[in-house]
């Protein structure tokens, strides 16, 4: 257990409908980033916040959106889904804004759109 | 535009065959460099960070290496737990916290 809890683990959905992936940091950490894994693609960055405010942002979809809450867990909000949405979605954290240490992946969800 | 690119996409050794895995990289300023093993249906795993050429970083059979250009993770003596796609990745100089990752390279160690 690396301390990042990510629910769901898996979803399965239809397109054009909307789900949203749910984040708690290990403890401590103040930072959450969003990716995105997919077979062709590898790991893409997806949006970053600190200490609830958006630090950094990706190839993020405008479709896609994420907000960071007061006890820090995150969401990531998919909405109009398309097949191609369908992904790994990892969160992590890391104590400040910055990754030098490296960060603390999730076990991710797997989302699949059908 | 910054990019990672590593080699092989894949890689099989027989236990206790040596061998390394590249990372190339081409980045506006080098913030850090890191190294993650991820294994099936799991999030990835910090392994190592780099900053500066000629730094090297050792955790039990694994040493990472660091040029100006690329970055290289030596297996020593690999064992069939060592199996896992290890991924590079870049932090760019200016970047808040957010990493460009590789697509990562397979490694099969058979017994």
């Amino acid at each position: 257990d690396s301390g990042v809890t990510q629910t769901p683990k898996h979803l399965i959905t239809a397109t054009g409908q909307r789900v949203t992936l749910r984040c708690s940091p290990r403890s401590g950490d103040l930072s959450v980033y969003w990716y995105q894994q997919s077979l062709d693609q590898g790991l893409q960055f997806l949006i970053q916040y600190y200490n609830g405010e958006e630090r950094a942002k990706g190839n993020i979809l405008e479709r896609f959106s994420a907000q960071q809450f007061p006890d820090l867990h995150s969401e990531l909000n998919l909405s109009s889904l398309e097949l191609g949405d369908s992904a790994l979605y990892f969160c992590a954290s890391s104590p400040s804004g910055q990754a030098n240490y490296g960060y603390t992946f999730g076990s991710g969800t797997r989302l699949t759109v059908v | 535009e910054d990019q990672v690119t590593q080699s092989p996409e894949a890689l099989r050794l027989q236990e206790g065959e040596s061998s390394s895995l590249n990372c190339s990289y081409t980045v506006s300023g080098l913030r850090g460099l890191f190294w993650y093993r991820q294994d099936p249906g799991k999030g990835p795993e910090f392994l190592f960070t780099l900053y500066s050429a000629g730094e090297e970083k050792e955790k039990e059979r694994l040493k990472a290496t660091l040029t100006k250009k690329e970055s290289f993770l030596h297996i020593t003596a690999p064992k069939p737990e060592d199996s896992a796609t290890y991924l590079c990745a870049v932090q760019p100089r200016g970047s808040q916290g957010n990493l460009i990752f590789g697509k990562g390279t397979k490694l099969s160690v058979k017994p």
